[in-house]
């Protein structure tokens, strides 16, 4: 069975300071996807990586991809306080859109 | 476009009781996805409907069951409802042969009591 696996589980970090969260995935895949979601509130996409070596950036997000050693990373540079919420990453096998999810990390931007 | 509709958007049960939720993919999507997210995890594949046929199923019971009508509109049922099933139910449309573009819905809350 896939396992996905991300950490840290809970990131409490200061507005300005740069972190990065991990996702670890059991089994072969070249398709891994980013989501946000904030309290009570469905997902929203934030980056879709479709192969090995794939960098994608949006604002203060920038989401990695190595196929190999099975593991993407979401780098936040100089949080703000609305990038406050909960990320999931998300595998998807040759099997048609049918996600395995992370166990997600919850995000708090202290001021 | 609307976007994924879900309906209801609460919903209270008793255990034993019996649920019927229901989806409105995007426009065009002829895939629909279910996923159930209890509080603090994430999401887990529930089943997929793909031409009004079950095209795959994760791990869940036999009282999680689904239809895809002609409109390739959703519903997922829920039989002999147990308190571990009060999640947020949540519903993706997408291109069978379009990989990676899965849109979701804002979910169902289903509480059982």
């Amino acid at each position: 069975e896939l396992k996905v696996e991300q950490n840290p589980l809970f990131l409490s970090m200061q507005e300005g300071k740069n972190y990065t969260i991990y996702c670890n995935y059991s089994t072969t895949s070249d398709r891994l996807y980013w989501y946000r979601q904030d309290p009570g509130k469905s997902l929203e996409s934030l980056f879709v990586l479709l192969s090995n070596g794939a960098v994608k950036q949006e604002g203060r997000l920038m989401a990695s991809l190595d196929t190999k050693a099975r593991l993407s990373t979401l780098h936040i540079t100089a949080a703000v306080h609305d990038l406050s919420a909960t990320y999931f990453c998300a595998v998807d096998l040759d099997t048609g859109n049918q996600f395995y999810f992370g166990t997600g990390t919850s995000l708090t931007v202290i001021p | 476009d609307a976007g994924v509709t879900q309906s209801p958007t609460h919903l209270i049960k008793t255990r034993g009781q019996q649920v019927t939720l229901r989806c409105s993919p995007k426009s065009g999507h002829d895939t629909v996805s279910w996923y159930q997210q209890a509080l603090g995890q994430g999401p887990q594949f529930i089943f997929q409907y793909y031409e009004e046929e079950e095209r795959q199923r994760g791990n869940f019971p036999d009282r999680f069951s689904g239809h895809q009508f002609p409109n390739y509109s959703s519903e997922l049922n829920v039989n002999a409802l147990l308190l571990g099933d009060s999640a947020l139910y949540l519903c993706a449309s997408s291109f069978l042969t379009r990989l990676g573009e899965q849109y979701f819905g804002p979910g169902t809350r289903l509480t059982v009591t």
